[in-house]
Order: C-alpha cells, then structure tokens, then sequence
C-alpha cells in the first residue's frame, strides 16, 4: 500500500502569515490529492481536490499544488477561523488513507 | 442538501458485534460509492471501508479486513457497516461519507460513536 507522510504535525503561526503544510506519498498518484480541515467537534470539510482544484465557496486564500508524490497545502494569510486540523487524503486507488494531519493554531 | 445520518454505536464488549446505519437523503443514492471513515478520540482520520455504486466491489482497510463487512441497501438509501469480533482500538467516532463524480470524499454525516470496553 502506498504510505502517507504529512508534516509537520503542528505548527503555530500568526494572523497574516502564510503557512504551508506537505504530504508526501511513496508511490507516484498523478494529482489523485484531497485535503481536509477539521475543526475540533465537527466533520471534515473538503478544501481541494484533484491536489488543485477549490472547492466552491472555500477562500481563495487557500491553495493547492503538486503532483507525483509531493504536494502542498498554502494559506496565504491566515485568518482566526483557519485554526483546525488538516490532512490529506490520496484516492487514486484503495485504500484511501490519510495523512496524519497537521495541526494549526493561529496565535 | 445532501444529509447523511449515521445510528447503531454503542458501548460493546470486546469481541462482540454492531451494526451501524447511514441514512442518505437529497440525492440518488443508489448512484454514488459510499465510504466509512472513523477517527479515534484524540486521533487521526482513517479510511475504513467502500463499497461502490452498484454494489459489485469493496475495499477495506487492513486492520478490518476478515471482521467488518460494508453492504447498502438501495430501496432503504441506506448503508451499512457489520462489525464483528471487536477490538478496543476500534473505538471511533465512525462517519459515513459520500463519494462524489470525481471521486471525493465531499459529504460526511456527524459519525456515531462505538466504544470497545470492558
């Protein structure tokens, strides 16, 4: 089965910064790359899909890119409301694992 | 607006069995491959399990695989997860999503929660 790395676990950043959270598969999956948040007590929500692709009514502040086994998740400029969890999911095959998340805390 | 609203978690015993239910409404259900996700309290997301649109193929994660069994039944737009021979890691707050046209996880119920103890 093909393995997910995210990093970093966690990470504290400022209102305004940009952040940038990676996962990295071991197998090649082309752009077959999701990334979720999750704020704590509710269900994941779908950011991006097709590792590029925004999802409708998602701020543009947040980005996606990548492709192969190497792919990013951006915000640029962070807001109050982006504090959560993020993970990617690869789905070009099962099993449609996760990353392990990130973690984001907005100072 | 798709609602997907899971039933069925309990507090088990270890090795014992449970069955949870998704019910599915505002789409077509019958059209769309579904999926159990579950997240430890605390952890991480993991996929569990698939079970495509027509019902011909499912998947299932390792640790699952041999004791859960995924089945939907299209009259009742409702999906089903049997799990057997329980463990205390499987405890989870266990979600029903939504797979959509382009093969994404977009919609997700509020999940149920199963707890293996003694």
């Amino acid at each position: 089965d093909i393995q997910m790395t995210q990093s970093p676990s966690s990470l504290s950043a400022s209102v305004g910064d940009r952040v940038t959270i990676t996962c990295r598969t071991s197998r090649p999956i082309v752009t077959f790359l999701a990334w979720f948040q999750q704020i704590p007590g509710k269900a994941p929500k779908l950011l991006i899909s097709a590792a590029s692709t925004l999802q409708s009514g998602v701020p543009s502040r947040f980005s996606g890119s990548g492709s192969g086994t190497d792919f990013t998740l951006t915000i640029s400029g962070l807001q109050p409301e982006d504090a959560a969890t993020y993970y990617c999911q690869k789905y070009n095959s099962a099993p449609h694992t996760f990353g392990q998340g990130t973690k984001v805390e907005v100072k | 607006e798709v609602q997907l609203v899971e039933s069925g978690g309990a507090v088990v015993q270890p090795g014992g069995s449970l069955r949870l239910s998704c019910l599915a409404s505002g789409f077509t259900f019958e059209d769309y491959t579904m999926h159990w996700v579950r997240q430890a309290p605390g952890r991480g997301l993991q996929w569990v399990s698939l079970l495509n649109w027509n019902g011909h193929s499912t998947y299932y994660e390792d640790s699952v695989k041999g004791r859960f069994t995924i089945s939907r039944d299209d009259s009742k737009n409702s999906l089903y997860l049997d799990m057997n021979s329980l463990r205390t890691e499987d405890t989870a707050l266990y979600y029903c999503v939504r797979e959509t046209a382009q093969l994404v996880l977009e919609d997700w119920g509020q999940g149920t929660l199963v707890t293996v103890s003694s």
